[in-house]
């Protein structure tokens, strides 16, 4: 059974810095991963998608990679902002007929001024 | 980029009483629409998923008699709380994709239902 897992549950970081969010998961056959971005009681926005043949995706200030044979992929967010703060999701599509998305648990990002 | 349209944001209402959710796909053909269920400072779980035309899959320990889930065209799915009782409270999503899975999963906005 497919598991995803997010380290850390929770950063908090001053505004400008960098930093890295990472998601593993147990079982390497993926379609692709999605990072999410959720903030308080709405829903989710994607942020990078990656399929299974790629390495990595870049959208501006975010830098998402993948090792599929590893089970890992990380979230990279350069010279973060005050409303960068929101809970950030990991979710890999499975290879199964239905395509379930299996989410971690996310971690909650809080960037200060 | 694909939006998917959920409404209301939020719902009260008194415990007995149904309530519908509706998600559509508002510049695609959603194929399969999917329904969460959101508890606070946790992460989805996955409720049901649908097909355009076919019956609903639902998840173990979903009663498919209580979230009754309606996909009748590619861009339309709804979600009927049916006889709500406090502890259905909760904050439910869809998402929605199109035929092809490889251009990933699109959400609404999520509903925020509390029932007295």
């Amino acid at each position: 059974k497919q598991e995803v897992t997010q380290i850390p549950a929770a950063l908090s970081v001053p505004e400008g810095e960098n930093l890295v969010l990472n998601c593993s998961f147990t079982d390497s056959a993926i379609y692709n991963l999605q990072w999410f971005r959720q903030d308080p009681g709405k829903g989710l926005t994607s942020l990078l998608l990656i399929q299974s043949s790629q390495r990595e995706q870049t959208s501006g200030r975010l830098n998402a990679s993948l090792d599929k044979s590893s089970g890992r992929s990380t979230l990279y967010i350069a010279a973060s902002q005050p409303g960068d703060s929101a809970t950030y999701l990991c979710a890999v599509l499975d290879g199964g007929s239905q395509g379930n998305l299996i989410f971690g648990k996310g971690t909650k990002l809080s960037v200060k001024p | 980029g694909a939006v998917v349209s959920q409404h209301p944001s939020w719902v009260i209402c008194k415990s007995g009483t149904s309530v519908k959710i509706e998600c559509r796909s508002l510049d695609f053909q959603a194929t399969t629409m999917f329904w969460y269920r959101q508890f606070p400072k946790q992460s989805l779980m996955l409720m049901a998923t649908s097909n355009e035309g076919s019956k609903a899959t639902y998840e173990q320990g979903v009663e498919k008699d209580k979230f009754l889930i309606n996909h009748a065209s590619l861009t339309l799915s709804t979600l009927t709380v049916t006889s709500a009782h406090p502890e259905d409270s909760s904050f439910y999503i869809c998402s929605a994709r199109g035929a092809d899975r490889g251009y990933g999963y699109t959400f609404g906005s999520g509903t925020r239902l509390t029932v007295v």
